[in-house]
């Protein structure tokens, strides 16, 4: 059973710019959750998907979308990228309905 | 809002000693308040998880300990070892739905 995998495990962009982060979710889960973690901080809820549409999101402006494809796998895309999205992002995949969620080793992106 | 309060930031332990950490929350339609451990560069991993109908789950060195009637929590770890130095986050959630909402993270420092 493979486990979470996100790519890439660090990143550097300008302000302005925008990013695409990728999670690979683990083998047979359905649900993928995106959480934005800042420095010395704990994790933030950014959203969540399910069956590829949007299942919740936390408090983050637009600019923060994703998408859920067939196969389960994610991405998250920031536009407009502003400093203090500096932060490690981190997936979160399981199975829906089941509280456990299996968190990847996130991406390090640092906008300056 | 922060939803979770924890506490202490720091922790330094002896080996062989016992590290507490406790949480408190404010919404009382929190029904799932699991424990995450995040070593360095790692994304967090689910520890020890507990539902407000029980006070207390333990799991080998660790137990949570849950007063449903003061909203709060704590995590114990007997007989600390070194290996145990990480972040630890309190977290919870709601009816299934699975935002998650962390505590600021406690960084356990076990000294030999």
């Amino acid at each position: 059973e493979t486990g979470v995998t996100q790519s890439p495990t660090h990143l550097i962009k300008t302000r302005g710019q925008q990013v695409t982060l990728r999670c690979s979710s683990q083998s047979g889960h359905n649900t993928v959750s995106w959480y934005q973690q800042a420095l010395g901080q704990g994790p933030q809820f950014i959203f969540q998907y399910y069956r590829e549409e949007e299942n919740g999101r936390g408090n983050f402006p637009p600019r923060f979308s994703g998408l859920q494809f067939p196969n389960y796998s994610s991405e998250l895309n920031v536009n407009a990228l502003e400093l203090d999205d500096s932060a490690l992002y981190l997936c979160a995949s399981s199975y829906a309905g089941q509280e456990t969620q299996y968190f990847g080793p996130g991406t390090r992106l640092l906008v300056l | 809002q922060q939803q979770v309060k924890q506490s202490p930031q720091s922790l330094i332990v002896q080996k062989g000693g016992i590290s507490i950490i406790n949480c408190a929350y404010e919404n009382t339609a929190f029904d799932y308040f699991p424990w995450y451990q995040q070593f360095p560069g790692k994304g967090p991993a689910l520890l020890i998880a507990i539902r407000p109908d029980v006070s207390e789950k333990k799991e080998g060195r660790f137990t949570i300990s849950f007063n449903k009637s003061a909203k709060q929590f704590s995590l114990h770890i007997m007989d600390s070892q070194p290996g145990d130095s990480a972040t630890y986050f309190c977290a919870a959630s709601k009816g299934g739905y699975q935002k998650v909402t962390f505590g600021t993270g406690t960084k356990l420092q076990v000294i030999p």
